[in-house]
């Protein structure tokens, strides 16, 4: 089974130019989460979607980023205009989860990730 | 104060010792708690829940201490292989059954010949 997948896997960039990051989550999940790792922070939740609507942005660090899903099976991240300290490995992740499941937890498949490096 | 903190190591251990990870959350409503594993340039992968009866899995058991808000992850026997990064995980859950989960930064294991 394919799990989350992520394009590109290493992108370089110069200050000032537009970025986008894409996300395939698992065939029948219906959650989608986008977290960015550094050294420095760990990994923070950047933005959570449920049935390919916004849930929580709060974790959005500025305008400059902006995410979509337009259907189940696709969403992009994009940062316009990238800075350097915008350098991180961005991943995606999915779930399935029920609206009702208060406590209970399914687990998050993360994609393999994409190294950002902002010149 | 971090919501979720972990000692960064790194640990580094013979093959067959016995190594003790702990964790400490700040939210006491913090409602379910679990470790993920990363290995180098990887993805985060869920290891293990955390229950309040406490819970094993092979070489591995996970402790959940309410009263003090700390976690711990025992590994016993410990392998070449499981030289990784281990996340300490707290779901903080919110409103909505969303899942929300915050990541310790990770504490560092390196097991040598």
């Amino acid at each position: 089974d394919a799990g989350v997948i992520q394009s590109p896997r290493h992108e370089v960039t110069e200050m000032g130019q537009e970025v986008t990051l894409r996300c395939k989550p698992i065939s029948g999940h219906n959650s989608l989460f986008w977290y960015r790792q550094t050294m420095m922070r760990g990994l923070e939740l950047l933005i959570y979607f449920n049935n390919n609507v916004p849930i929580d942005d709060s974790g959005m660090p500025e305008d400059r980023f902006s995410a979509k899903m337009p259907n189940a099976s696709f969403s992009t991240l994009k940062i316009q205009p990238s800075e350097p300290r915008d350098s991180a490995v961005y991943f995606c992740a999915s779930s399935f989860q029920l609206e009702t499941s208060g406590a209970s937890y399914n687990e998050q498949f993360f994609g393999p990730g994409t190294r950002l490096t902002v010149l | 104060r971090k919501e979720v903190e972990q000692d960064p190591g790194p640990f580094n251990v013979p093959e067959g010792a016995t190594v003790a990870f702990n964790c400490t959350y700040s939210n006491s409503a913090s409602q379910s708690f679990f470790w993920y594993r990363q290995d180098c340039r990887k993805e985060p992968k869920l290891l293990m829940s955390v229950y309040s009866s406490g819970n094993e899995d092979g070489r591995f058991t996970a402790q959940l201490n309410r009263a003090s808000q700390y976690i711990s992850l025992l590994i016993r026997d410990s392998k070449l292989s499981d030289s990784a990064t281990y996340l300490c995980v707290v779901n903080m859950g919110v409103s909505g059954g969303y899942n929300k989960l915050i990541f310790g930064a990770g504490t560092r294991l390196a097991v040598h010949p």
